[in-house]
């Protein structure tokens, strides 16, 4: 079955850090860029990191970078977040999304349930 | 950075034909997809590249692009279609960001 789990999620004091994973399942993981997209509670989503499928080519939302550090194993088939200097704004449920289009545009066409990241003191 | 507009709710009775827009500057010469998320679930992609369908998606789903608006317009809506509706565009001119719009709610009366 073709699947995204993430994990890693949890409470974390303001300050903080935390790594989350996302294991992939059922396709060529090193064939797709992925990204990171989050959802704080009750609020729209907002895309946080992409990486390309070699790690060549790495992005971030403002609200993240120098922060926030997205990485990948292809051969362990993971992504993975490393999130230091949590702040409580960063409070969402992260998702795992798999990147597909052309160079004229991207969008996500597989996502994981989510892994939900509380920053609170 | 670009900006996508969507109203935040959307009613419709059942049967009916529900038309959630997405406004955004000369939006009709990027690529608009559009995602439907329930509660407590994750998002499923419903429209990709303006128009186009992933497999598994009804044909009641439909979706254009012109000028400053596009539009996801759902036919003969069901109680099933409740749930909120994000637009995303992919701005290459800056840092390659993917944007949301703010999501529209669509409740089925």
């Amino acid at each position: 079955e073709v699947q995204l789990v993430e994990s890693g999620g949890g409470l974390v004091k303001p300050g903080g850090s935390l790594r989350l994973s996302c294991a992939a399942s059922g396709f060529t993981f090193s064939s797709y860029s992925m990204n990171w997209v989050r959802q704080a509670p009750g609020k729209g989503l907002e895309w946080v990191s992409s990486i390309s499928s070699s790690s060549s080519y790495i992005y971030y939302a403002d609200s993240v970078k120098g922060r926030f550090t997205i990485s990948r194993d292809n051969a362990k088939n993971s992504l993975y977040l490393q999130m230091n200097s949590l702040r409580a704004e960063d409070t969402a449920v992260y998702y795992c999304a798999r990147d597909l289009g052309s160079s004229g545009s991207r969008y996500f066409d597989l996502w994981g349930r989510g892994t939900l990241v509380t920053v609170s003191s | 950075s670009y900006v996508l507009t969507q109203p935040p709710s959307v009613s419709v009775a059942p049967g009916k034909t529900a038309r959630i827009t997405c406004g955004g500057n000369n939006i009709g010469s990027k690529s608009v997809h559009w995602y439907q998320q329930k509660p407590g679930q994750a998002p499923v992609l419903v429209i990709y590249y303006d128009s186009d369908r992933p497999s598994g998606i009804p044909e009641r789903f439909s979706g254009s692009n012109s000028g400053n608006t596009a539009t996801l317009t759902i036919s003969r809506v069901e109680a099933g279609d409740e749930a909120d509706y994000y637009c995303q565009v992919w701005d290459s001119s800056s840092d390659h960001l993917r944007v949301f719009g703010g999501g529209t709610k669509l409740t089925v009366l």
